[in-house]
């Protein structure tokens, strides 16, 4: 049972570059969640999915879209890169009644 | 706008001491839960508080949630080296999201 799984681990890349974050989880929870991670900013909500087929934009949205693959999946793209996205990616995931979530142990990216 | 504030946001003491971070909000929350994250970590969850004036303790750790669940405080008896990291709290919002503070970086020198 790995939990919550991240890939890559790190990644640098030129701005204007795309990338995709990948994340899956085998807890059979129903919600995931992206977020970022800022130096004195806690950890920041980008895009959540409360289950299969369906997404919502979080707080901090522009500049990024993300796929519900399947129950398992939740991916993140950055279409082109800018300095400012640099940061820690998380992702989450959660069953649909318990608030507990579960984290992944992050991406670390930097576009420069 | 950050809608829950963390304090202090650096914390370093000696080993044995006693600390207190507090997290604020002027926004009412359903529930409050307490992370802690290590380095090169995802947060962990600690405890979650549901019910105005709520106490709960883990072990050293005292989690109470303020009379009207805007506020909450983690108070730590006789800190060790291994309470050392990132502690972050984080109010729910509906059923789905949670909003997080910035976080308060606790160090304990042995």
């Amino acid at each position: 049972n790995a939990g919550v799984t991240q890939t890559p681990k790190f990644q640098v890349l030129k701005t204007g570059q795309s990338m995709t974050l990948q994340c899956a989880q085998d807890m059979n929870h129903n919600s995931m969640y992206w977020y970022r991670q800022d130096p004195g900013m806690g950890l920041r909500l980008i895009y959540y999915s409360a289950s299969e087929g369906t997404t919502d934009k979080g707080e901090v949205p522009n500049g990024y879209n993300v796929s519900r693959l399947n129950k398992r999946e939740f991916s993140l793209r950055l279409e082109s890169a800018a300095p400012s996205q640099t940061s820690v990616y998380f992702c989450a995931s959660k069953t649909g009644v318990q608030e507990t979530q579960y984290f992944g142990p992050g991406t670390r990216l930097l576009v420069l | 706008t950050q809608l829950l504030e963390q304090s202090p946001q650096f914390l370093s003491i000696q080993e044995g001491e006693n600390l207190t971070v507090y997290c604020n909000s002027s926004s009412v929350f359903s529930s409050l839960q307490w992370y802690r994250q290590e380095p090169g970590e995802g947060p962990v969850l600690l405890v979650t508080v549901v019910t105005g004036g709520e106490v709960k303790k883990l072990k050293r750790l005292t989690f109470q949630f303020g009379d009207a669940r805007k506020d909450s405080s983690l108070h730590i008896t006789a800190a060790q080296p291994g309470d050392t990291g990132l502690y972050l709290c984080a109010g729910a919002r509906g059923a789905q999201k949670l909003v997080f503070g910035q976080g308060t970086r606790l160090t304990i020198n042995p």
